[in-house]
């Protein structure tokens, strides 16, 4: 298992600052994740954090609104820039730990997410 | 990953046993049946996961039907703290380990 920790919990911006969102494992992992999850709605994948390399984000997210860092294999920080009302969601950091030794069969586990609030 | 269709919501009676249903009629052969769960003001859980026979952990069962286009998570007893949305999720076992997450099913337990 893995456990994760994110900072801040929550916090409260005003549009057009940014706000970088931190998430710690408890071991070293290969895959780590960034979910966002709007108020209401499911959970959306916004990138993979790869170590050593740029991060892979999905279709809609883009490195200038959420540019990610991936320092180490145990540590990775999300940055939501010049933040607008929009961008108010929960913020999710997951890593997925391999299972059995076949792909399809890995865990995911997942951070307690930032709850973000853009005035 | 595959789509799945899940009941918006469900209501249980405490220490009654749920049946959740999910369907995925266009499951391939590769894909694993995962499911997660996502208690209020937390990130989701890894509950189970299954690829053609059924499963069973200390949390839930699950039953995966024998042309795998459809699979039921079976909570036992369930307790006011299994109130939460259910997520069932198609993984790809020849893909880079993303879940793709739907709606869900909010399941409400009554005391």
């Amino acid at each position: 298992s893995a456990v994760i920790s994110q900072k801040p919990s929550r916090d409260i911006c005003q549009r057009g600052t940014s706000l970088t969102i931190q998430c710690q494992v408890d071991s070293q992992v290969t895959m780590m994740f960034w979910y966002r999850q709007q108020p209401g709605q499911s959970l959306t994948l916004i990138a993979t954090a790869n170590q050593g390399s740029e991060a892979t984000y999905e279709s809609g997210f883009v490195i200038d609104k959420f540019p990610i860092s991936r320092p180490n294999l145990t540590f990775s920080t999300l940055t939501v820039s010049n933040m607008s009302p929009e961008d108010s969601s929960i913020y999710l950091c997951s890593v997925a730990l391999a299972g059995g030794g076949r792909m399809g069969q890995e865990t995911q586990y997942f951070g307690p997410g930032t709850r973000l609030l853009v005035l | 990953d595959a789509k799945t269709t899940q009941p918006n919501s469900m209501e249980s009676n405490e220490e009654e046993p749920v049946h959740l249903p999910c369907n995925h009629s266009t499951i391939s052969g590769t894909d694993y049946i995962h499911w997660y769960r996502q208690l209020p003001s937390q990130g989701p859980e890894y509950v189970i996961h299954g690829l053609t026979s059924n499963v069973n952990n200390r949390m839930a069962s699950l039953a995966i039907a024998e042309d795998r286009k459809s699979s039921t998570l079976i909570l036992h007893r369930a307790t006011l703290r299994d109130a939460a949305v259910y997520y069932c999720i198609l993984r790809d076992g020849g893909s880079n380990y993303k879940l793709t997450f739907g709606k869900g099913t909010l399941l409400t337990v009554n005391p």
